[in-house]
């Protein structure tokens, strides 16, 4: 089954904009991660942020962890054209090594 | 040097046939899975292997079997192909106990007529 959801499915801003994107999960995790896929390929991982971690930044991409809320957000700044291409959470549980992914956020970044 | 190598990239076959699809991974991990990702771009997965063992077998039909000859390879069989199994099916890899990051095969598109 499905563990993360992404809100919004799909989302569409101009270049040079912020975009963030939001992931619900509904059971304890050991991590949760963002992926990102471009049209036709594999997922690329981005970042894994743990569960006693609440903030985490990897160039311009910032992610937050809301344990009590069971939710995380990937916020991407200062958008390219380039960022076009579908992000998804996966989270990890506590026990279990196996990783279950959302359903995914288009993002399409205008020129 | 790809990391994580599917064949093949494209696979159009007639109902019922029996085909298979290779993954490879060089990156010394123990770990490998199988995922489905349908046209909704729903991502299930499918299977995992850790050192050559089932560590997960998701309710999926006893059409689909994984075979790992070696921790490197984990290839996937599917018997009896249906209309419904057409989808995108990613291999990827991981080292469990050092990092939890998934690396992905660039997928193999089945397509069922």
């Amino acid at each position: 089954s499905q563990q993360g959801e992404e809100d919004p499915q799909a989302l569409s801003i101009q270049e040079g904009e912020n975009a963030t994107m939001n992931c619900s999960y509904k059971t304890s995790i050991n991590n949760l991660q963002w992926y990102r896929q471009n049209s036709g390929r594999g997922l690329v991982h981005l970042i894994l942020i743990r569960s006693n971690e609440r903030e985490k930044h990897s160039g311009r991409l910032r992610v937050t962890l809301d344990t009590s809320k069971k939710s995380s957000s990937l916020l991407i700044t200062a958008s390219r054209a380039a960022d076009t291409a579908s992000y998804f959470c996966a989270t990890v549980r506590v026990n279990n090594n196996d990783m279950r992914f959302g359903a995914g956020t288009r993002l399409t970044v205008k020129p | 040097d790809t990391a994580v190598s599917q064949t093949p990239k494209y696979l159009v076959t007639q109902m019922g046939n029996d085909k298979s699809i290779k993954c490879e991974q060089n990156l010394g991990h123990d770990t490998m899975y199988w995922y489905k990702q349908d046209s909704k771009k729903f991502l299930k997965i499918m299977f995992s292997y850790n050192n050559k063992e089932l560590i997960i077998n998701e309710t999926v039909p006893n059409r689909f079997s994984p075979k790992s000859p070696d921790k490197a390879h984990l290839n996937l069989h599917i018997n009896s192909l249906e209309l419904g199994d057409s989808a995108v099916y990613f291999c990827a890899s991981s080292q469990l106990g050092t990092s939890y990051e998934q690396y992905f095969g660039p997928g193999t598109r089945l397509t069922v007529t």
